[in-house]
């Protein structure tokens, strides 16, 4: 079983629809929780990160930590076509070096 | 502009070649890492340098080597060794002891013919 698990889509939806992506963890001991957008043949880019359970909110975004299900979720609220991305979901340890593991990302495509 | 700049974008190597990949940031990080991502998988770690003159392995270090001779710099040689290098690799760095906040360069993306 993978300790990180992300449906890989494709996703794809109106523009303006509320986005919903989701990742499982098996890990309980993942502490920290991030969210990266990945734009075609370029390099992640670090959109939400979170400590424990929660929410996190970032304009339009919203990160949402659920531990006693380790569930992570990232909402998209008004998606635009500009968020047609892969997003990935991670999490770490604490620890002096916190390993970090990635999901296998997912595809979203918002139609104009 | 801060950042972290990858090159080339895209390189060609035949099989029975080593072949160097470039990484320099300027966002004065002391820890830097070297990620292959491939599809339908998660990014896997190679390499990470939490500090000048220091390296460790990741999970898939095997063929792969790396030097960090100056702080901005983390070079990712690719030997004959690895057996499947054709993959998009990425390179990263974070503040000291924060890898959960990594800023990522543009990717390189490497194919053996």
């Amino acid at each position: 079983q993978k300790e990180v698990e992300q449906d890989p889509g494709p996703l794809s939806v109106p523009e303006g629809a509320i986005v919903s992506l989701n990742c499982t963890y098996s890990n309980s001991a993942f502490q920290y929780f991030m969210w990266y957008r990945q734009y075609s043949r370029k390099g992640p880019e670090l959109l939400m990160y979170t400590y424990s359970s929660g929410n996190k909110e970032d304009g339009r975004f919203t990160a949402q930590v659920d531990k006693s299900s380790k569930y992570i979720s990232l909402f998209i609220r008004d998606s635009q076509p500009s968020d047609s991305a892969t997003y990935l979901c991670a999490t770490a340890r604490p620890g002096g070096y916190q390993k970090v593991t990635f999901g296998t990302g997912t595809k979203l495509q918002v139609i104009p | 502009d801060g950042g972290i700049t990858q090159s080339p974008k895209y390189l060609f190597r035949k099989e029975g070649q080593n072949v160097t990949l470039s990484c320099e940031q300027n966002l004065n990080h002391d820890a830097m890492y070297w990620y292959r991502q491939d599809p339908g998988q998660g990014l896997r770690l190679i390499y990470y340098s939490q500090i000048v003159n220091d390296f460790q392995k990741g999970d898939i270090a095997e063929g792969y080597s790396v030097s960090r001779e100056k702080k901005e710099s983390f070079p990712l040689t690719v030997t004959s060794a690895q057996k499947n290098p054709t993959a998009f690799y990425l390179c990263a760095s974070s503040e000291q002891g924060t890898n959960t906040e990594a800023f990522f360069g543009q990717g390189t993306r490497l194919t053996v013919v």
